[in-house]
């Protein structure tokens, strides 16, 4: 099925830097979601963009939807010590119009006092 | 009221019991989903309900039922599930019938087979 590569897997920063992360799609999206997910509980979504191109902050995080519908990043800006989860992209195929979310496989991050 | 609302929080139930699992949201979304999701993995979908119809079974074992009573509810009901089934639920809502505005999760029912 439809897959969406995003890295890195895994991340161990230290408090006060600045962290990115990227997902990459083979098809076109119209839709990109990030979300953040603590342990036992359900995704909290952070940032959500519907226009190629998009550019949207939300505190410390910024996004970008890419030019080209098949990506998208996630930046952190001086990382504090509960920024620590697991970080999804999630996005919506043009060709679906399902409401069905592509999921990423997740970056943990890790956040170092 | 912007959330999706998920109980039981927990439940530990045995491969014989029949329960269910509730969902309630209050935004007029007029989509909703069920996800299955396994430790440090993304959420899996299970079903869609868009209008209070099922539009989507992802190929979901008969032992998990969905039931969408209305615009604001929806239930899953368990029965004869495996130990494998043990993961954390998770319920979410978007705007209109298809379509990811606004897409937003409930904190899920963690459920333990025994």
């Amino acid at each position: 099925g439809q897959q969406l590569n995003q890295s890195p897997q895994s991340m161990f920063i230290q408090e006060g830097e600045d962290v990115s992360m990227n997902c990459t799609s083979s098809s076109i999206f119209n839709t990109w979601l990030w979300y953040k997910q603590d342990p036992g509980e359900g995704p909290v979504l952070l940032i959500a963009l519907y226009k190629a191109g998009e550019l949207t902050s939300n505190g410390r995080l910024t996004a970008q939807f890419g030019i080209t519908r098949k990506d998208s990043f996630l930046n952190i800006s001086a990382s504090i010590p509960s920024d620590v989860g697991i970080y999804f992209c999630a996005g919506q195929s043009v060709s679906s119009n399902t409401g069905k979310l592509i999921f990423g496989q997740g970056t943990t991050l890790q956040v170092k006092p | 009221d912007t959330e999706v609302t998920q109980t039981p929080k927990h439940l530990v139930m045995g491969m014989t019991n029949k329960k269910s699992l509730k969902c309630e949201q209050h935004m007029g979304h007029r989509a909703m989903y069920w996800y299955k999701q396994k430790a440090k993995k993304p959420p899996e979908l299970m079903f869609v309900y868009s209008y209070e119809k099922l539009s989507i079974n992802e190929s979901v074992p008969s032992r998990f039922s969905p039931e969408c009573p209305n615009s604001s509810l929806l239930n899953l009901h368990l029965h004869a599930l495996q130990p494998e089934d043990s993961a954390l639920y998770l319920c979410a809502s978007s705007h209109r019938g298809q379509g990811s505005y606004g897409y937003t999760f409930g904190s899920g029912t963690r459920l333990t087979v025994v």
